[in-house]
């Protein structure tokens, strides 16, 4: 099993929300993780959007809107990316990544669709 | 303004050897741990390999331990990757990356494993 899974896709409509989900595998505690979000347009390098482990220790990227924000679902074991007011150009692939076990350790990605 | 800019990637025969360079700038190189990621066509980030500030600690995915060294020059704010015993499946973009979990990530060099 991953360390981290992600859906391979979601879609959601210009002005809705996106919420993308990154699960730790299990065993590995969400909690105790500070979760890294990027963004990769086609063709792109990829963008450093956030990182979250609490209200407290968070951390926008440089110019990124504060539409992009981070969470976490204890319940699931999952860390969250929150995208509000969805814009065409939000269309790309997200990765999650954290540091574990001296590794970095990337997501799979996920592919939103704005339609 | 933060700069990362990969040099050293073409075209190579199975068991071939290349060497990537990274040069830094608009930051203080000697500060920050270092890491390369790579991108097949198509396909996910995946970690290469992670060098510390000081060149002290040094790590490996499995997928390249024993063929690939991380190194770095702090007088020349420089980062390396000498790549050895190359495969088909090394073929990727390789980017340098800054920081653990990147924050930032230079444009990337294609290397292409082929006969």
């Amino acid at each position: 099993q991953p360390v981290l899974t992600q859906p391979t896709s979601l879609s959601a409509s210009p002005g809705a929300s996106a919420r993308f989900t990154c699960t730790l595998r299990s065993g590995i505690n969400v909690g105790t993780y500070r979760i890294y979000w990027y963004q990769q347009k086609p063709g792109s390098l990829p963008r450093y959007l956030l990182r979250y482990k609490s209200d407290s220790d968070k951390q926008q990227g440089s110019g990124v809107p504060s539409r992009f924000s981070g969470s976490k679902d204890a319940s699931t074991n999952a860390g969250l990316l929150l995208i509000s007011g969805l814009q065409s150009e939000d269309e790309a692939d997200y990765y999650c990544a954290i540091w574990y076990s001296s590794t970095c350790v990337f997501g799979g990605g996920t592919k939103l669709t704005v339609l | 303004e933060v700069q990362l800019a990969e040099s050293g990637g073409g075209l190579v025969q199975p068991g071939g050897s290349l060497r990537l360079s990274c040069a830094a700038s608009g930051f203080t190189f000697s500060d920050y741990e270092m890491n390369w990621v790579r991108q097949a066509p198509g396909k996910g980030l995946e970690w290469v390999s992670y060098i510390s500030s000081t060149g002290s600690m040094i790590y490996y995915a499995d997928s390249v331990k024993g063929r690939f060294t991380i190194s770095r020059d702090n007088a020349k704010n420089s980062l390396y990757l000498q790549m050895n015993s190359l495969r088909a499946e090394d073929t990727a973009i390789y980017y340098c990356a800054r920081y653990s979990v990147p924050d930032y990530w230079g444009q990337g060099t294609l290397v292409t494993v082929s006969s």
